[in-house]
């Protein structure tokens, strides 16, 4: 069965450091999205991408964050200036078009800033 | 807020009994689905209830919808300790918020 996959699974960075999470979405898939849920809490929506455009995002995804899909089977979120309060996990997921979008999640990045 | 909120926000029961969550929304939906998380995994599609039906069945999961009132709720019978989980609705395709969730015990 097809699946998200994401990549690294952990990932550990120095405040202030650059990072750059991956995710390949299903292939048919046309709609992507970044969530982040923070130890303990909910799942908290960060971004939406469809046609090569942000659709939609958060007040959570602020200038420091950037999605791209650099190719035809990448999804990338970067986080530009990491801060302590950004360790979390990252999940990304992708759904089909249409009206009824469920979405298929990966099984996430852990970011742990130092 | 656009969220579904659910209730309880947290169940225990014993292996074997059944487990019943609720989910309220706000506005008029074309469909709600439902979400499981285990422990810090992401998000599994459980079951989808459109707008136009009552209920729903899954194997062990049975979804309602009264529109009327704006609610939803999953039943899991006959729970299973694997099934110790977070369970979320969300609601419609142009939004894409999950609620805090129903965090679901199961003792064996």
């Amino acid at each position: 069965e097809p699946e998200v996959t994401q990549t690294p699974s952990h990932q550990v960075t120095q405040m202030g450091q650059e990072v750059i999470l991956r995710c390949v979405p299903i292939s048919n898939h046309l709609y992507f999205y970044w969530y982040r849920q923070i130890l303990g809490q909910k799942v908290e929506f960060l971004v939406s991408f469809y046609n090569n455009e942000i659709s939609e995002k958060s007040e959570i995804f602020d200038d420091q964050f950037s999605v791209e899909r650099p190719d035809g089977s990448n999804f990338t979120l970067k986080i530009r200036s990491t801060k302590l309060e950004d360790s979390a996990m990252y999940f990304c997921a992708s759904s089909e078009p249409g009206l009824i979008r469920i979405q298929y999640f990966g099984a996430g990045t852990r970011l742990s800033v130092l | 807020s656009q969220q579904g909120e659910e209730d309880p926000q947290a169940l225990s029961i014993q292996e074997g009994e059944n487990a019943t969550m609720n989910c309220s929304y706000k506005t008029s939906i074309n469909n709600l689905q439902w979400y499981r998380q285990n422990s810090g995994r992401g998000l599994v599609h459980l079951i989808l209830i459109r707008s136009n039906e009552r209920e729903k069945h899954s194997g062990r999961l049975r979804v309602t919808l009264d529109t009327s009132k704006k609610s939803s709720s999953l039943l899991i019978t006959a729970s299973r300790a694997a099934d110790t989980a977070s369970y979320f609705c969300r609601y419609n395709f142009n939004k894409f918020y999950f609620g805090s969730g129903t965090k679901l015990n199961v003792k064996p």
